[in-house]
């Protein structure tokens, strides 16, 4: 079974542009969430879809950061314009509905992200 | 709100030591409790999990218990190998929501 996707792995801009990053999450997984881990902390979630509605987007700096799950499958999260702070690894993670707490998150590589 | 706590680290250890990393949590109702492990280079990976007080998560001779009346979830190892060297993450989770990490702890393993 193949296993969460993610691309770029790696990505260097500049501050004020903008950049998007792309999941493919596990075939059949309903679920899908977005982290920020910042160096040196454990990852934090900044947004979880159930197939292409959002459930949580609370810890979402709208201001600059969008994403979408076009019909329920594929996720795109973009930043405009990136600032310093942004400089993190982009974790997706997908999860099979209907198993409650027991449900397991399987993460991807991640995109590593540089604002210069 | 919901918190995970773990030891800081790096741990540093010898081949065939004893490994313990705490890790307590803060949560309402009853949550699911996790051990991630970030290897070098690689992605998150699930280690163990518990779902319910008492139960104990086990997986490539890592355990944990889940301890409700000490709100805790430590993961030991009998004997480390080199192999095990990587970054350690406690996380929690209720229902299907985000799972709340640890800011996760180092642990080095030397011949």
């Amino acid at each position: 079974e193949a296993g969460v996707a993610q691309s770029p792995r790696y990505k260097i801009i500049e501050k004020r542009q903008s950049v998007a990053f792309w999941c493919n999450p596990i075939s059949g997984h309903a679920t899908l969430y977005w982290y920020q881990q910042i160096l040196g902390q454990g990852p934090k979630l900044l947004i979880q879809f159930q197939n292409n509605g959002v459930v949580d987007d609370s810890q979402l700096p709208k201001d600059r950061f969008s994403a979408e799950r076009l019909k329920g499958v594929d996720s795109t999260l973009k930043i405009q314009p990136a600032k310093l702070e942004d400089s993190a690894v982009y974790l997706c993670a997908s999860r099979l509905s209907g198993q409650g707490a027991q449900g397991t998150q399987y993460f991807g590589p991640g995109t590593r992200l540089l604002v210069l | 709100g919901d918190s995970v706590t773990q030891m800081e680290g790096p741990v540093t250890l010898s081949e065939e030591a004893f490994l313990t990393i705490n890790c307590t949590y803060t949560a309402t109702g009853y949550p699911s409790l996790f051990w991630y492990v970030q290897y070098p280079g690689e992605g998150l990976q699930l280690l163990l999990k518990a779902t319910k007080a008492d139960d104990k998560g086990s997986n490539k001779g890592f355990e944990a218990t889940y301890r409700k009346e000490t709100t805790s979830f430590h993961l030991e190892k009998g004997s480390v190998q080199v192999s095990d060297s990587a970054v350690y993450f406690c996380a929690l989770s209720r229902g299907f929501q985000k799972l709340v990490f640890g800011t996760g702890t180092r642990l080095l393993v030397s011949p």
